[in-house]
């Protein structure tokens, strides 16, 4: 059975800090793995990895791809209390497989 | 501007009486999906559609039923609604490019629905 595992599940931490959130997926005819921020409504996109080792970067938000060991990771540098959110990873093949998501919770 | 519509964004409604959530995109996708989200288990996919007249089942699919007689409509329906479908629904749709959602979805602004 297919299946996306995120970790951790929640994470407070103070303006400044960086953290660094974890997505392990088993996903039979993997594509790729996608990140979304969700705030109070709809998942808005993050970023899209098909290819093992090459970080994405969009401003202070990072991501990396590892085919071999099945995982991804996001990092945030800087936090601000703008990135408090549900963080959902999600792995794609026929049919999208998310993981239960990481609540971050920045303070101020 | 490129959106994905869901109606009604909030419904409460008893147990047994059919529903049926709207969902339309105008983006020409080819791909829809539904999920459902509750809380510590993120989103799962309900049913999919890769095109018009192609429909499939997601991880969820007990007690609901799809359509797709357009492209741009992809309906929930709820033929006899129970309380453990009392959740937060999500449509969403993607370009496929093949045979699949390789694209990002555009998801709805989500629907919530409380079952009596």
């Amino acid at each position: 059975e297919d299946k996306v595992v995120q970790s951790p599940l929640s994470l407070v931490v103070h303006e400044g800090d960086t953290v660094t959130l974890n997505c392990s997926y088993e996903v039979t005819n993997f594509r790729s793995l996608l990140w979304y921020k969700q705030e109070k409504k709809a998942p808005t996109f993050l970023f899209m990895l098909t290819s093992s080792g090459i970080e994405k970067k969009s401003g202070r938000l990072s991501s990396i791809l590892d085919k071999k060991e099945l995982s991804s990771i996001l990092n945030i540098t800087a936090t601000q209390t703008g990135d408090s959110a549900i963080y959902l990873c999600a792995g794609s093949a026929q049919k999208l497989v998310f993981g239960q998501g990481t609540r971050l919770t920045i303070n101020p | 501007e490129a959106q994905v519509t869901q109606n009604p964004r909030y419904l409460i409604t008893v147990t047994g009486k059919k529903l049926t959530v709207t969902c339309s995109q105008n983006m020409n996708h080819e791909y829809m999906s539904w999920y459902r989200q509750d809380p510590g288990l993120g989103l799962r996919q309900i049913y999919y559609s890769m095109n018009v007249e192609v429909t499939d089942k997601g991880d969820v699919p007990e007690g609901y039923k799809v359509s797709r007689k357009e492209k741009r409509n992809f309906p929930l329906i709820l033929e006899s609604p129970s309380p453990n479908q009392t959740s937060l629904y999500f449509c969403a749709s993607s370009s496929t490019r093949g045979q699949g959602p390789y694209q990002p979805q555009h998801f709805g602004d989500g629907t919530r629905l409380s079952i009596l």
